[in-house]
């Protein structure tokens, strides 16, 4: 056990709609990041957020919005859902800002795009 | 822009037998880690290495990362089914310092 959590643990939605994941960092951890894993494209890193503040973004589509709220946990709005973001959604945490850290991450979001 | 290589993308392997993989870079690296994740599980950090030429063990895996930090690997002495899973390297780098992964190289061990 890592001691980060994610919920919901798996979501089966519709292409269109829109969806929320979320993070609760390791406690002591205050950054929070977001991967995306699907088969084709590996384990791709969407953006991460250090004591609420957006500290990198990396290949996170316009569609996907993301915050960290004061108490730390994370959340990651999907909207306009497409078949092509069916994928496994990690988040991760670590005490550094830089990321340099060990990263710990959740058991994953398996989200499902009819 | 920066790019990492990971190879080979799959390895299989008879237990007892040797494994390596590797990452291999375009540009200096400052860091590198690698994390294994195994079949449904979760990625889970192994090691980081930041010196040039540094060589880290635990037990049967080999860490190193190369003299000029372009390159590193990973080197697992007499596998065991435990160690199936897909490894990656991972990596910091750019202006809004992007984290990459590797594409990660799946271990497979035939008991």
């Amino acid at each position: 056990d890592s001691g980060v959590t994610q919920t919901p643990k798996h979501l089966i939605t519709a292409t269109g709609q829109r969806v929320t994941l979320r993070c609760s960092p390791r406690s002591g951890d205050l950054s929070v990041y977001w991967y995306q894993q699907s088969l084709d494209q590996g384990l791709q890193f969407l953006i991460q957020y250090y004591n609420g503040e957006e500290r990198a973004k990396g290949n996170i589509l316009e569609r996907f919005s993301a915050q960290q709220f004061p108490d730390l946990h994370s959340e990651l709005n999907l909207s306009s859902l497409e078949l092509g973001d069916s994928a496994l959604y990690f988040c991760a945490s670590s005490a550094d800002f830089l990321g340099t850290d060990t990263q710990y991450f959740g058991p994953g979001t398996r989200l499902t795009v009819l | 822009g920066q790019q990492v290589m990971q190879i080979p993308q799959y390895q299989h392997v008879q237990e007892g037998e040797d494994f390596t993989t590797y990452c291999n870079s375009s540009t200096t690296l400052s860091n590198i880690q690698w994390y294994k994740q195994r079949p449904g599980g979760h990625p889970v950090f192994l090691i980081q290495l930041v010196k040039s030429g540094e060589v880290k063990k635990q037990k049967r895996l080999t860490f190193q990362f190369g003299e000029a930090k372009k390159n590193s690997s990973l080197h697992i002495t007499a596998t065991q089914t435990t160690d199936v899973g897909t490894y990656f390297c991972v990596y910091r780098g750019g202006s809004n310092y992007k984290l990459t992964f590797g594409k990660g190289t799946l271990l497979t061990v035939n008991p």
